[in-house]
């Protein structure tokens, strides 16, 4: 199957700093791609839908200017949390989509942000 | 609007037995669904998915999920467990118009040696 590579896996950061987060796809390109936020024990809530060369599309409550989200190549989309809080301490886990393909979406390894 | 529920939010089976993690979904139009398996502090990984024809769908590590329209059901079996598959286990609608993927709460799978 395709592969999806988040990085950083585990990422600790200071309150009031920013930390960008990678998702690429390897082998395959995404013209779309999705963020989800996992808080623990729960599922996975949809962020923002990530879309090549534009604007990314946020979901209600997702706050846009604190997740910053640029999709500037076919294989590569960036999450940055900016100003992070504790609050924000989170697994980010990001998802693609090959280009015309609807039916599956693959999933990176996810991202575990600690902010102290 | 599509939607997915998970009955269960913790099972328990002993190695060897039957696994029953059950979804049901509610969607407008003829739904895409599938099951996704998570280990610790991973991403999900697909185990299978239905979209059209066969309503009994294989997957990997020999779980296979049943579509049964007039039951809304996808419920993912194995007819016996083992120790490796204890990890979250999470069901999917594929949104009709938004074409996003809508996650049930999840289900986590324990096995007991």
């Amino acid at each position: 199957g395709a592969v999806v590579s988040q990085h950083p896996s585990r990422v600790i950061c200071k309150s009031g700093t920013s930390v960008k987060i990678e998702c690429r796809s390897l082998d395959f390109q995404a013209t779309t791609m999705f963020w989800y936020r996992q808080f623990p024990k729960k599922s996975l809530m949809l962020m923002a839908t990530s879309n090549e060369g534009s604007k990314a599309t946020y979901e209600q409550g997702v706050e846009k200017d604190k997740f910053l989200i640029n999709h500037a190549s076919l294989t590569l989309s960036t999450l940055t949390v900016t100003s992070a809080h504790p609050e924000d301490s989170s697994f980010y886990i990001c998802s693609a989509r090959v280009t015309g393909v609807y039916t599956e979406a693959f999933f990176g390894q996810g991202t575990r942000l600690t902010v102290v | 609007a599509q939607s997915v529920t998970q009955l269960g939010s913790h099972v328990s089976v002993s190695e060897g037995a039957l696994v029953l993690l059950r979804c049901n979904y509610s969607s407008s139009v003829p739904p895409y669904l599938f099951w996704y398996v998570q280990y610790p502090n991973q991403g999900l990984q697909l185990l299978l998915k239905y979209t059209t024809g066969a309503t009994l769908v294989k997957g990997i590590n020999g779980f296979e999920a049943e579509f049964k329209k007039s039951e809304t059901s996808f419920h993912l079996t194995k007819p016996s467990a083992h120790m490796s598959d204890a990890a979250e286990y999470f069901c999917a609608v594929l949104g009709g118009a938004t074409n996003k993927l809508i996650f049930g709460t999840g289900t986590l799978l324990a096995v007991q040696p």
